[in-house]
């Protein structure tokens, strides 16, 4: 099954327009990432928090975590069209040191211009 | 520019062929990954290696052999292709502690007729 889930599956918004999506996940982790995916292609890595860290900011992506709700937001702000893809979080939980993310299912955003 | 090359963007296979995807990467990664991206399932772990000659199996292993001689190189192999093995197959390469991320190639979309 998937450790992570993101919500909504789906997110039109209007150029300009701030977006938000969230990823839920079930077990505890060492840290949480983004990935954006363009349409037919390979994912681009945006941002990771580590467990012990709450907020972090890159450009216009910010992402929170709440490790006591097991969950996590991507807020990216005065989106543009160039925007419009899918997003995905993943989350490392190995104790084995081995680094092996597992990815949600994603978030389909589209920015409309 | 650094990057996770995959042979083929688009491939068609007839079943019961035996199906070789190659990844090559240039970073000098310790770690790839073998990913297959369905609609509504998300990204789903086929194999993983950590080094030269060593590989562990994913979530989904069935119907699939990996191949990692060199450093650079992690190949996918599908013993017999099968038309439940239609998808986009994405490969990945991280470093050993993997907090940078994922590094993505641009993805195979395989068809098995």
């Amino acid at each position: 099954s998937q450790q992570g889930e993101e919500d909504p599956q789906a997110l039109s918004i209007q150029e300009g327009e701030n977006a938000t999506m969230n990823c839920s996940y079930k077990t505890s982790i060492n840290n949480l990432q983004w990935y954006r995916q363009n349409s037919g292609r390979g994912l681009v890595h945006l941002i990771l928090i580590r467990s012990n860290e709450r907020e972090k900011h890159s450009g216009r992506l910010r992402v929170t975590l709440d490790t006591s709700k097991k969950s996590s937001s991507l807020l990216i702000t005065a989106s543009r069209a160039a925007d419009t893809a899918s997003y995905f979080c993943a989350t490392d939980a190995s104790s084995s040191g081995t680094y092996k993310y597992i990815f949600g299912t994603g978030t389909r955003l589209k920015v409309l211009a | 520019d650094v990057k996770v090359t995959q042979s083929s963007r688009y491939l068609v296979k007839r079943t019961g062929e035996k199906v070789f995807l190659e990844c090559v990467q240039d970073m000098d990664h310790e770690n790839m990954f073998w990913y297959r991206q369905d609609p509504g399932l998300g990204l789903r772990l086929i194999y993983f290696s950590y080094d030269v000659k060593m590989k562990e199996k994913g979530d989904i292993p069935e119907g699939y052999s990996v191949s990692r001689e060199k450093k650079e190189r992690f190949s996918l192999i599908l013993e017999s292709a099968s038309t439940n093995q239609t998808s986009m197959y994405l490969c990945a390469s991280s470093t050993t502690q993997g907090a940078r991320g994922y590094t993505f190639g641009s993805g195979t979309r395989l068809t098995v007729v």
